[in-house]
């Protein structure tokens, strides 16, 4: 079965722009989470979808971050006003169930803001 | 708060070799405890993981990793190391009241020399 796809793999944007990234979960899964890494860092959380609705968006960094699940599958992250310390790998995983299930990743969006 | 170590930032072993990467963690309740990897342009990839029960675990391409709460540890060990190993690994720790949420590591980097 198909994994977790991200896409785009590779987005350079201007400083000031706006950008979207796409995450499509494995078939079924009702988990859905963001994760942001940084070079030489671990993956640091963002937010977490259960079905549609963002049961923990505690990592979202400031109002320029937003995400949606409108039917509880896919998802796109949205960043308002890019910086240049937004540039990081974006990270989408999706699990079976919440909790203590195993989340499986994809292979990440890089997003360079210049 | 929640927060996972991992000491060191990058270890080279010679092809055959044992390893042992280290893992400690600090959170209040009892943790769930996972090992990713995560090699170059390739999504993180779950190694192993504890949630209760035996404190030695078994995970997949002969890694096993042991919990210890007194040391507030989980270091991953491998009796031999190939030259495919080589990739960055990351140990994180979530919990079930948090909904799936994991708090990773800064990873450790791991080079095989032949």
């Amino acid at each position: 079965g198909a994994g977790v796809s991200q896409t785009p793999s590779n987005k350079v944007t201007e400083k000031g722009k706006y950008v979207e990234l796409r995450c499509d979960p494995i078939s079924g899964h009702t988990a859905l989470y963001w994760y942001r890494q940084s070079l030489g860092q671990g993956p640091e959380f963002l937010i977490y979808f259960q079905g549609t609705g963002a049961a923990d968006d505690s990592g979202l960094p400031n109002d320029r971050f937003f995400a949606v699940r409108p039917e509880g599958s896919v998802s796109t992250l949205k960043i308002q006003r890019t910086e240049r310390g937004d540039s990081a790998v974006y990270l989408c995983a999706s699990g079976l169930l919440e909790g203590t299930d195993t989340q499986y990743f994809g292979p990440g969006t890089r997003l360079t803001v210049l | 708060a929640q927060s996972v170590t991992q000491p060191d930032i990058h270890i080279t072993v010679s092809e055959g070799a044992s390893l042992e990467l280290r893992c400690n963690y600090s959170y209040g309740a009892t943790p769930y405890l996972f090992w990713y990897v995560q090699s170059p342009g390739q999504g993180l990839q779950l190694l192993l993981k504890y949630f209760s029960g035996d404190t030695l675990v078994q995970g997949i391409k002969g890694f096993e990793a042991e919990f210890k709460r007194s040391q507030s540890s989980f270091n991953l060990r491998k009796p031999s190391v190939h030259w495919s190993d080589a990739a960055e690994y990351f140990c994180a720790v979530g919990a079930n009241n948090q909904g799936g949420k994991l708090i990773f590591g800064q990873g450790t980097e791991l080079s095989v020399k032949p």
